[in-house]
């Protein structure tokens, strides 16, 4: 079965600054997806990936998709507060099947 | 805004005791899915359904689980007899069904089994 490794677990920031968090697949990688989950609360869509080098943008976001290389990152340019929680990544296996990656904890200090 | 509705948001029960979990999916959608989320873990697919019928349980303990669609408003999730390794936050998310999806969460039902 496929699964979603995604690096670092935990991060933490001054504001300002920017930084990027990984996602690895053991399989090939068909659909890609980004969420966002603040505590005590549900996933939030950020943004999905279908094609090898495609790169998509939400406001200070930006997701990659490396298809060779089974990877994904997410890049937040000049953090906020509002930027902190826990991000993770999930993948279809191009099945209706959706799993999540380990998630990344991002904390962002002012 | 239409959303994903859970309930309870919390449960707390003693083991051996039943427990059900509900969700009323986004009005039209036809997706279902169930999670579970501990700190171990992380984040673990139960089930899902598409247009009510179960496609996928294979993660789920079958012993004592049980989820089910009785109609397109509302799915189900049973556990019996619960255990108090069965603690954690169980969400529920729907989808539109035309797949490469966005799927939309709810709030969770946070479940502790003492």
């Amino acid at each position: 079965s496929q699964e979603l490794e995604q690096s670092p677990q935990s991060l933490i920031v001054q504001e300002g600054k920017n930084l990027t968090i990984n996602c690895t697949s053991s399989k090939t990688l068909y659909g890609l997806y980004w969420y966002k989950q603040k505590y005590g609360e549900g996933l939030i869509f950020l943004m999905m990936l279908q094609k090898g080098g495609e790169e998509k943008s939400h406001e200070k976001i930006t997701a990659k998709l490396d298809e060779k290389k089974q990877q994904s990152s997410l890049h937040i340019t000049a953090s906020q507060p509002s930027h902190a929680g826990i991000y993770l990544c999930g993948a279809d296996g191009n099945t209706d099947k959706l799993i999540f990656g380990t998630g990344t904890r991002l904390q962002v200090f002012p | 805004d239409a959303r994903v509705t859970q309930t309870p948001r919390h449960k707390v029960t003693e083991m051996g005791q039943e427990v059900t979990m509900r969700c009323q999916p986004i009005l039209g959608h036809n997706t279902v899915f169930w999670y579970r989320q501990t700190m171990m873990q992380g984040l673990e697919l139960l089930a899902y359904f598409r247009n009510r019928a179960p496609l996928d349980d294979s993660g789920m303990p079958k012993d004592r689980f049980s989820a089910e669609m009785p109609d397109a408003t509302l799915a189900t999730l049973k556990i019996q007899p619960s255990e108090p390794r069965d603690s954690a936050v169980y969400f529920c998310a729907s989808g539109a069904g035309q797949g490469r999806e966005k799927l939309f969460f709810g709030s969770g039902t946070q479940l502790s089994v003492l």
